[in-house]
């Protein structure tokens, strides 16, 4: 079946504009992860969905991170205003029930100029 | 809070070798645990989870790891290594506890298995 899929697989910007990723989960899932890797390190947890609500938020690194998951599907994950070290590739996962494996997409590569 | 240590970033194996790769946790509450394989510019694969009973898991082509309370450990294992294993490798850790409901990764290990 369909996997985890995530657009754009990459994504070059200039510093301070506005960016959305979007995350298509497997049919199903009701959860719903973002984590964030930089070059060289393991993910982050950056935020993670039960249903439509954020469950847990607390990896977001500041107030211009927000995600969004308004039918408990599709999820965006919105950045405002990037700043060069949000470079990084962000991950999204998803999981029929929390603390069940989590699957992975492929990835967005953001790239702040 | 939770942790997971992986203590060395490249482990290279002749092809044919057995493999190991070391991962170490912390975790309050019981340890559910993961590794994952990520080839270049491609997503994280699940290989294998360890959540209750046997300690030994056995995975996806030919991996296995095994759980250690004692030693907080729970090292990934193959009996013999194919130049295709080449690859990034993290554990991850889950608590079974209420609260933190999403992976902490260790920083990654680096395969090489050499033809």
């Amino acid at each position: 079946g369909a996997g985890v899929s995530q657009t754009p697989s990459n994504k070059v910007t200039e510093k301070g504009k506005y960016v959305e990723l979007r995350c298509d989960p497997i049919s199903g899932h009701t959860a719903l992860y973002w984590y964030r890797q930089s070059l060289g390190q393991g993910p982050e947890f950056l935020i993670y969905f039960q249903g439509t609500g954020a469950a847990d938020d607390s990896g977001l690194p500041n107030d211009r991170f927000f995600a969004v998951r308004p039918e408990g599907s599709v999820s965006t994950l919105k950045i405002q205003r990037t700043e060069r070290g949000d470079s990084a590739v962000y991950l999204c996962a998803s999981s029929l029930r929390v603390q069940e494996t989590q699957y992975f997409g492929p990835g967005t590569r953001l790239l702040v100029l | 809070a939770q942790s997971v240590a992986q203590p060395e970033d490249q482990v290279n194996v002749a092809e044919g070798n057995p493999l190991t790769v070391k991962c170490t946790y912390s975790v309050s509450g019981n340890p559910y645990l993961f590794w994952y394989v990520q080839y270049p510019n491609r997503g994280l694969q699940f290989l294998l989870k360890y959540i209750t009973g046997d300690n030994l898991v056995k995975g996806s082509y030919g991996f296995e790891a095994e759980f250690n309370k004692s030693q907080t450990s729970f090292h990934l294992k193959k009996p013999s290594a194919l130049v295709s294993d080449s690859a990034l490798y993290f554990c991850a850790v889950l608590t079974s506890d209420t609260g933190r409901r999403a992976l902490t990764f260790g920083s990654g290990t680096r395969l090489q298995v050499q033809p």
